[in-house]
């Protein structure tokens, strides 16, 4: 079955600081991988997602991630962490059942800012 | 603004009350899916309905049920609530045929309160 790991429930990096969010997914076939990020009262916003190509993806706000078939993984990268970061990352799995198409969510990361 | 619409934002009914959630997607989209988060169980996958058709079933109780209507907007529905159903729900639209590759966009959720 498709699962997604977020090992970190919690991460406190300072203002500048360079970050990463790891991300394990378990998928049998070429997996579709995004990273959502959600603020406090708001909905899920896309950072940036995978499917094919190269495996270094850049999305929005300064964020990338770097797809790594031998690890599972699809870590979350920035190298310089602003204050207005501070919120909830998702790592999410997008799959085909043969009749409709899925996306699994990990269990999220927050993330804390100092300053 | 993701363009996916959801009503009511918040809502606080007692136990055994039945509610609506409502949702329209961005314009164009044929799927639509609705997610449930709660503290303990996370991001759940509930339904997911294709140009007015159920297309998936995820962790959905025998005591909801939802539905996508001629004009693509969908509705859920909600009955004899519990405290537990307390919960943050949100609905998804995807464009195009529902590839896992295709973005989902999320609303902002509706929170509901069960007392």
């Amino acid at each position: 079955a498709q699962s997604v790991t977020q090992p970190d429930i919690h991460i406190t990096v300072s203002e500048g600081a360079s970050l990463e969010l790891r991300c394990n997914y378990s998928y049998g076939a070429t997996p579709y991988l995004f990273w959502y990020v959600q603020s406090p009262g708001q909905g899920l916003q896309l950072l940036l997602k995978y499917f094919s190509g190269d495996t270094l993806v850049q999305g929005i706000k300064g964020f990338e991630a770097e797809f790594k078939r031998s690890q599972s993984s699809f870590n979350l990268r920035k190298p310089s962490v602003h204050w207005s970061d501070a919120a909830e990352y998702f790592c999410a799995v997008g799959f085909y059942t043969g009749t409709a198409s899925k996306l699994t969510f990990g269990t999220g990361t927050r993330l804390q800012v100092t300053l | 603004d993701s363009g996916v619409t959801q009503t009511p934002k918040h809502l606080i009914t007692a136990t055994g009350q039945r509610v609506t959630l409502r949702c329209s997607p961005r314009s164009g989209d044929l799927s639509v899916y609705w997610y449930q988060q709660s503290l303990d169980q996370g991001l759940q996958f509930l339904i997911q309905y294709y140009n007015g058709e159920e297309r998936a079933k995820g962790n959905i109780l025998e005591r909801f049920s939802a539905q996508q209507f001629p004009d693509l907007h969908s509705e859920l529905n909600l009955s004899s609530l519990e405290l537990g159903d307390s919960a943050l729900y949100f609905c998804a639209s995807r464009s195009g045929t529902g590839r896992p590759g295709n973005t989902i966009y999320f609303g902002e959720g509706s929170w509901l309160t069960v007392v």
